[in-house]
Order: structure tokens, then sequence, then C-alpha cells
């Protein structure tokens, strides 16, 4: 079994749905948790950054961390055909400048 | 401000020949790291660097890879052989030194014949 388990998809959903997006993991030394969207021939880009268990808002995006249950969640609201990427969720143990542990990415596809 | 630089952004050769990447992290980032992902999967590490430390390198195969950081900043990481299973995207990444915010580049897709 791998750390970090993602759903690779493909998902696709019509414009203006909500999203959801969702990563478990099996190390519970885990307390910092990300979302990277990673456009095609681009670089992963950081979208939420959460530490420990709770929500974190920006905008569109809601991140999720149920530590109780190794269960890490991205919502998006109002999904925009721009939205259409890979989302990466990425997690580590301890602050600092320690290696992140991937998900395999979810695609998805926002059809207009 | 600018972000990480990376080149080439392509690379196409053939097997056992060698081949080099290069890095610029964003300026003041002491930590610079260097990921491999295969197609439909996350970023793997390769090495950290904490200045010009190699801090972190256990993933790396170090009979073929090698990497340096001269002066702290810019970073090479280099394959001699390559060999076919070797295709994939090299991202490079830095982050300023605290916390856990990585800044990845556009990566080298390397394609070995």
């Amino acid at each position: 079994q791998k750390e970090v388990e993602q759903d690779p998809g493909p998902l696709s959903v019509p414009e203006g749905a909500i999203v959801s997006l969702n990563c478990t993991y099996s190390n519970s030394a885990f307390q910092y948790f990300m979302w990277y969207r990673q456009y095609s021939r681009k670089g992963p880009e950081l979208l939420m950054y959460t530490y420990s268990s709770g929500n974190k808002e920006d905008g569109r995006f809601t991140a999720q961390v149920d530590k109780s249950s190794k269960y890490i969640s991205l919502f998006i609201r109002d999904s925009q055909p721009s939205d259409s990427a890979t989302y990466l969720c990425a997690m580590s143990s301890y602050s600092g400048n320690t290696p992140l542990v991937f998900g395999k990415g979810t695609r998805l596809s926002v059809i207009a | 401000e600018a972000g990480v630089v990376q080149s080439p952004r392509y690379k196409i050769i053939e097997k056992k020949q060698p081949v080099a990447f290069w890095c610029n992290p964003i300026s003041g980032h002491n930590t610079l790291y260097w990921y491999l992902q295969n197609l439909g999967q996350g970023p793997e590490l390769l090495i950290r660097y904490e200045n010009e430390e190699a801090v972190d390198d256990s993933q790396l195969p170090k009979d073929r890879f090698s990497a340096e950081r001269l002066k702290g900043v810019d970073s090479t990481l280099k394959i001699q052989p390559a060999e076919l299973g070797d295709s994939a995207v090299y991202l490079c990444a830095s982050s300023p030194g605290t916390g856990n915010e990585q800044f990845f580049g556009p990566g080298t897709r390397l394609t070995v014949l």
C-alpha cells in the first residue's frame, strides 16, 4: 500500500459544478497537507496549504483535513473550464524543508 | 518576482548518452529539490540541498545520476549514461527555508530513444 492514495480519474464535470477531490494516507505522522494544480506540460503550482485537521477556504477552493480518518479533500465551487488540470495532493510529517509525499494526481476536465 | 527557471524544457537523446539539466531557484531560497515525475504519477524526490549541501539523496540512483549545487544557488542534475527508463519529467523546486511551501519550475521533459 502506498503512503498516499489518490484516484487518478479522469473526472469530467459540467461548468458550474462543485468538484470534490480526495486523498487517503496511511502515515499518521503527516501533519502538513497541500494541494497542487498542474496544467499540462507545466510544473505543479501550490493551491492550498493546511496544517493538521480542519478547513481552509480561499476563494472558490476549500481544503479539508480529517486526521482521524486520514482523509483530505479539496472542493472547487462554481468550477470553470480553466480549472481543467491535474490536482495533486501532497503531505509531510513536520515543518521545515522535508520531502513531500505526493499522490498520483486526479485529472479534472470542466466542460463548458 | 521570477519563478524557478529550468533548462532545457525538452531533451531527446539516445540511450547511453549523457544529459544534464539546469535549475535556477527563486532568489533567496536556500533549499533546492530535484524531483522525478513519471507519466500519470506524482513527483518523487531525488535529492534535496540546503545551500550547497546535499542533505537527502537517498532516492538518487548514484550509479548513473549526479547532482551539484555550487555556491548554493544554481544546480545541475546529470545522468550518465541515460537508459530508456529515464524518460520522464525532471522537476526542480525551491523553498525559502521555512515551512513546506515548495515552488516548482516547469520541468525538463526527457525522452531517451
